[in-house]
């Protein structure tokens, strides 16, 4: 079964800061899912991948697959960043995705 | 819109009640998802079918039971073999059957017990 990890748990951090959470895991993947959950439960999934790097706005995830370690980064980050920000990995096929139990994101104004 | 809805989005059950929770999507997905979450905890998977009228329970079945005889229902029921009920239930579909699509997901069923 893979173990996911996520660090930190918590982060506060000031507007415009360069924000980075961390991902890695235990056993090989098909893909990694970066998602955010705002305060009323709601899930977003932001990226999906299996290899390299995705930008979209001002998120970036990587992924290092020999490491099994993946990145979220946030540049000039916003008050509406706030949210908690979920790793999860599949392994192969469509049987459900295995979680790490979050990162809780404030940005300050 | 395309979507995941779950309804309703609290419910109250008393001890010894079995519930149903709903979830519905329009996004003509193969895979469905039924996922727990608990203060401190990572999502967890509860059940989930890759087509209709067949499902496999994930790692927390217990005390849970599932259907799927349309492609666009996949309904939850905690039966009162479910010891410690409350928590965040969300729901979510994925557009194959072999893992390469994202899931998306509904905004979920806050479950207390009275």
């Amino acid at each position: 079964k893979n173990e996911v990890e996520q660090s930190p748990q918590n982060l506060t951090a000031q507007e415009g800061e360069f924000i980075t959470i961390n991902c890695s895991y235990s056993v090989g993947i098909s893909a990694l899912h970066w998602l955010q959950q705002h305060p009323g439960g709601g899930i977003v999934s932001l990226f999906m991948l299996s290899s390299g790097k995705k930008k979209h706005g001002r998120l970036i995830a990587t992924i290092n697959i020999q490491e099994k370690h993946s990145s979220l980064h946030i540049t000039a980050s916003h008050p509406r960043d706030s949210a908690v920000y979920i790793c999860a990995v599949q392994g192969g096929g469509a049987d459900g995705l295995t979680f790490g139990k979050g990162t809780h994101l404030i940005i300050q104004p | 819109d395309g979507g995941i809805t779950q309804s309703p989005k609290y419910l109250f059950r008393k001890e010894g009640q079995n519930v149903t929770l709903s979830c519905e999507q329009n996004l003509n997905h193969d895979a469905m998802y039924w996922y727990r979450q608990d203060p401190g905890q990572g999502l967890r998977l509860i059940y989930y079918s890759q087509i209709v009228n067949d499902f496999q329970k994930g790692d927390i079945a217990e005390g849970y039971s599932v259907s799927r005889e349309k492609k666009e229902s996949f309904p939850l029921t905690v039966t009162s073999a479910q010891k410690n009920p409350t928590a965040f239930y969300l729901c979510a579909s994925s557009g194959d059957r072999v893992g390469t699509q994202p899931q998306h997901f509904g905004d979920g069923t806050r479950l207390s017990i009275l």
